[in-house]
């Protein structure tokens, strides 16, 4: 069973530049999830979607931050324009159902904002 | 804010010694969770005890849950070098929230 996969795995920006980050679940989960790690610190959701739906997404900083989920597959997360505090690892997850179960983590992308 | 909250921050043993994380959360849970992150990699998850609960075992792992308490050990048994990450805790309530972790170094 293939893993969760996510493009780049680095990427290094200039502050108010836009980068944008892409995962590929595991076939067949339902639900998809997008966290920040900030280096030291354990992962915090940014926003989990149900299918194509989104389900939670109260710690999203809406102003600069956005997700889509079309189709119910393939996800994409952006920053325009991205901060300084933006540099952190973005994971990636996936589980079948709901974030109770657990989760797949993929690689995930280390994002550096100079 | 995080709502696991691992004990000790850092830990540094010998190959084959025991390993013992705890982890404190602040609400009810459905279930706690542990994963490991090795450097620069994703999380890879370990273990899942549901709150009805109070031990389980998965190889050199175990762990308690106390609901009572709010808290949760892991222990490694017979520690390995590669055994050497982070280890975190989540506590799985309407959300699934992370802990800051506890980061093991086994030397050989």
């Amino acid at each position: 069973e293939a893993g969760v996969a996510q493009s780049p795995r680095y990427k290094i920006i200039e502050k108010r530049q836009s980068v944008a980050f892409w995962c590929n679940p595991i076939s067949g989960h339902a639900t998809l999830y997008w966290y920040q790690q900030i280096l030291g610190q354990g992962p915090k959701l940014l926003i989990q979607f149900q299918n194509n739906g989104v389900v939670d997404d109260s710690q999203l900083p809406k102003d600069r931050f956005s997700a889509e989920r079309l189709k119910g597959v393939d996800s994409t997360l952006k920053i325009q324009p991205a901060k300084l505090e933006d540099s952190a690892v973005y994971l990636c997850a996936s589980s079948w159902r709901d974030r109770g179960e657990t989760q797949y983590f993929g690689p995930g992308t280390r994002l550096l904002v100079l | 804010s995080q709502q696991g909250e691992e004990d000790p921050q850092a830990l540094s043993i010998q190959e084959g010694e025991n390993a013992t994380m705890n982890c404190s959360y602040k609400t009810s849970i459905n279930n706690l969770q542990w994963y490991r992150q090795n450097s620069g990699r994703g999380l890879v998850h370990l273990i899942l005890i549901r709150s009805n609960e109070r031990e389980k075992h998965s190889g050199r792992l175990r762990v308690t849950l106390d609901t009572s308490k709010k808290s949760s050990s892991l222990l490694i048994t017979a520690s390995r070098a590669a055994d050497t990450a982070s280890y975190f805790c989540a506590a799985a309530g309407t959300a699934l929230i992370f802990g800051k972790g506890t980061t093991l170094s086994v030397s050989s």
